[in-house]
């Protein structure tokens, strides 16, 4: 069974970083992508990116170019994200996701991290 | 980037059939964009239902059902319970790039 156990909330004042990050268990690290969504409040969901842990790759939704980091030690199974230059608008639950297989993304799901942004 | 329009809000009674449906700015949604469903509840994360536009996941109660009509993708429940109130979320691929719709908050009453 997969399980992906993600970091605890955090409040932080705009301007800082956050880094949330997600351990997974239950499958093989670096076989599937790991994807992060998030979703503000009164919002829908809302994709920020993805990493191969494998190698490394990366993908930004372009909105979050320049801000977000991914990167993923396989020594602890996890993956993080980092987002940085934050604004009272990323406010949001932040979640990652695994995939089932080639063919089947985003199939495992974190609990999510709330991340809040005030000053 | 393209905007993926969902119903913001449906209502079906319990046992009823209703159709949710997941549209593109771009155009007609297609098998190409492997259209994704998610149901998601108050406080949880979000659970996948469909992927690739029709495939159940092992999880996924068989009422729930995903297709392409009339140019959208659609999430069709059928035989609906209490337990399916939920806000449901599509999603898009537009060549490895996701969007996601606004979602849909379902209502069963």
């Amino acid at each position: 069974q997969v399980q992906l156990v993600q970091s605890g909330a955090e409040v932080k004042k705009p301007g800082a970083s956050v880094r949330v990050s997600c351990k997974a268990s239950g499958n093989t690290f670096t076989g599937y992508y790991f994807h992060w969504v998030r979703r503000a409040p009164g919002q829908g969901l809302e994709w920020v990116g993805w990493i191969n842990p494998k190698n490394g790759d990366t993908n930004y939704a372009e909105k979050f170019q320049g801000r977000v980091t991914m990167i993923r030690d396989t020594s602890i199974s996890t993956a993080f994200m980092e987002l940085r230059r934050l604004r009272s608008d990323d406010t949001a639950v932040y979640y990652c996701a695994t995939d089932l297989s080639a063919m089947v993304v985003a199939a495992y799901w974190g609990q999510g991290t709330l991340v809040t942004v005030s000053s | 980037q393209a905007v993926v329009t969902q119903e913001p809000s449906l209502t079906v009674s319990p046992g009823g059939t209703v159709t949710l449906t997941c549209g593109s700015s771009t155009g007609d949604v297609t098998s190409g964009h492997y259209p994704y469903w998610f149901q998601q509840k108050p406080g949880q994360a979000p659970r996948t239902l469909i992927y690739d536009t029709n495939n159940r996941l092992s999880w996924t109660p068989a009422r729930f059902s995903g297709s392409l009509r009339g140019g959208k993708a659609a999430l069709t429940l059928s035989g609906a319970r209490p337990e399916d109130e939920a806000e449901y979320h599509c999603l898009l691929s537009y060549s490895g790039d996701w969007v996601f719709g606004g979602g849909t908050k379902l209502t069963v009453l």
